[in-house]
């Protein structure tokens, strides 16, 4: 069973160009989940998917960010106008389909390192 | 609100050496509470996880046990490898249905030293 796959795992952009990062989830798994760790920082939440729903997306900028999950193809997260400040990696995780509860597991992919110049 | 403490780093220990990484959390109610781990150049993978009071988890010869009295989950291994450096992650997850985020703790780096 492949595990959780983001790509690509090392983007490049310059200041203004657009960022499209992408996680297929592990098979079987319909709640994804992103996350971000700016450079000398742990990870914060950004938003929390399910197929074609944003079910929280309390740690996402405002502007010029934007999450989907689309009913066919992967996660995407898309960064609009990018600035150096994003620059960062940023990971997917997914879990199973469950009604929730205290056992379920987030599995995370192997990131995506954004560089902004 | 919702929050997670480490031990700052970086921890150097010598191989064979006892491993502590603790782990304070905040949180109302009864978390989950986990540990990831990194390793250069990777993604994180969980090492272990707790669910709820006194629960011990454990994995790879790592231990924590979720001390509601303490309010800790701090991570041990009785004899740390060279295998082991890597950035260790404590979080919680506050609920279930739609609040699933993990919150994490910054991460204490670890290296272990032949």
């Amino acid at each position: 069973n492949a595990g959780v796959m983001q790509n690509p795992r090392h983007l490049v952009r310059r200041r203004g160009q657009e960022a499209r990062l992408r996680c297929s989830p592990m098979k079987g798994h319909s709640h994804v989940y992103w996350y971000r760790q700016l450079p000398e920082e742990g990870l914060k939440f950004m938003v929390y998917l399910q197929k074609e729903n944003i079910i929280d997306e309390s740690g996402m900028p405002k502007e010029r960010f934007s999450a989907e999950f689309p009913k066919e193809g992967p996660s995407i997260l898309r960064i609009q106008q990018v600035v150096r400040g994003d620059s960062a990696a940023y990971f997917c995780a997914s879990s199973p389909r469950r009604t929730g509860g205290a056992q379920e597991t987030q599995y995370f992919g192997p990131g995506t390192r954004l560089l902004v110049l | 609100g919702n929050s997670v403490t480490q031990m700052e780093g970086p921890v150097t220990l010598s191989e064979e050496a006892f491993l502590t990484i603790n782990c304070t959390y905040t949180a109302t109610g009864y978390p989950s509470l986990f540990w990831y781990v990194q390793y250069p150049g990777e993604g994180l993978q969980l090492l272990l996880k707790a669910t709820k009071a006194d629960d011990k988890g454990s994995n790879k010869g790592f231990e924590a046990t979720y001390r509601k009295e303490t309010t800790s989950f701090h991570l041990e291994k009785g004899s740390v490898q060279v295998s082991d450096s890597a950035v260790y992650f404590c979080a919680l997850r506050k609920g279930a249905g739609n609040n699933r985020k993990l919150i994490w703790g910054l991460g204490t780096s670890l290296a272990v030293n032949p």
